[in-house]
């Protein structure tokens, strides 16, 4: 079982939309959460961390983590579609690599 | 460009053959990690290495070789490749407990 997952699959919002995007860890050591993303034919990229219960605003961008149930999600609010590409939850403790979710295909539709 | 820089971005091999993918990191990065991303969606985790040292080894083949030298880039070793070897292999470097900052990837066809 992937230690850490993603729902849904595949998303698809209309321009001006809200995106949310879910993430679920099977793995309390897990501290820290991280949103990357990835457009094609690139690596992916950073979008934001979060690693203290609550929400997290950057932009558009709100990742909200609850720790008890080790559930983090992102929302894309005004999605445009540019932010169209795959998103991924990850997660690590301490030092350790990132254990990366399956993913998310986000598609913006103009 | 100080980001990390993966070299070559796309290689062609046949089947049984050996090839090397190199990473360097972002200058003064000591954490290199490599993933293989299989069908344009999963990263799945190879091998971390963290001061020359191997931390952790997730999904490495035996066929497949990581070191890490001074200067903290990274090499792979890839031998007796497979077809099921062709994908995209991307390295990451970071500080500790910083996010990782990915590379454009080489990309692997195994024919």
């Amino acid at each position: 079982q992937q230690k850490v997952q993603q729902s849904p699959e595949s998303l698809s919002v209309p321009e001006g939309g809200m995106a949310s995007l879910n993430c679920t860890s099977s793995d309390r050591n897990f501290q820290y959460f991280w949103w990357y993303r990835q457009h094609s034919g690139e690596g992916p990229k950073a979008l934001m961390s979060i690693f203290s219960d609550g929400d997290k605003k950057e932009g558009r961008f709100t990742a909200h983590l609850n720790k008890a149930s080790l559930h983090v999600s992102l929302h894309i609010r005004d999605s445009q579609p540019s932010d169209s590409a795959l998103y991924f939850c990850a997660a690590n403790n301490a030092g350790a690599k990132l254990t990366f979710g399956g993913g998310t295909r986000l598609t913006v539709r103009p | 460009d100080s980001g990390v820089v993966q070299s070559p971005r796309h290689i062609i091999k046949e089947k049984g053959g050996r090839s090397v993918l190199t990473c360097i990191p972002i200058s003064g990065h000591s954490n290199v990690v490599w993933y293989q991303q299989t069908l344009g969606k999963e990263l799945k985790f190879l091998i971390q290495h963290y001061e020359k040292v191997e931390r952790d080894k997730g999904f490495l083949p035996s066929r497949f070789s990581v070191q890490q030298f001074d200067d903290y880039h990274s090499e792979m070793n890839m031998s007796a490749l497979e077809l099921e070897d062709s994908a995209m292999y991307f390295c990451a470097s970071s500080l500790v407990n910083q996010a990782p900052l990915f590379g454009e990837g080489t990309r692997l066809s195994v024919l």
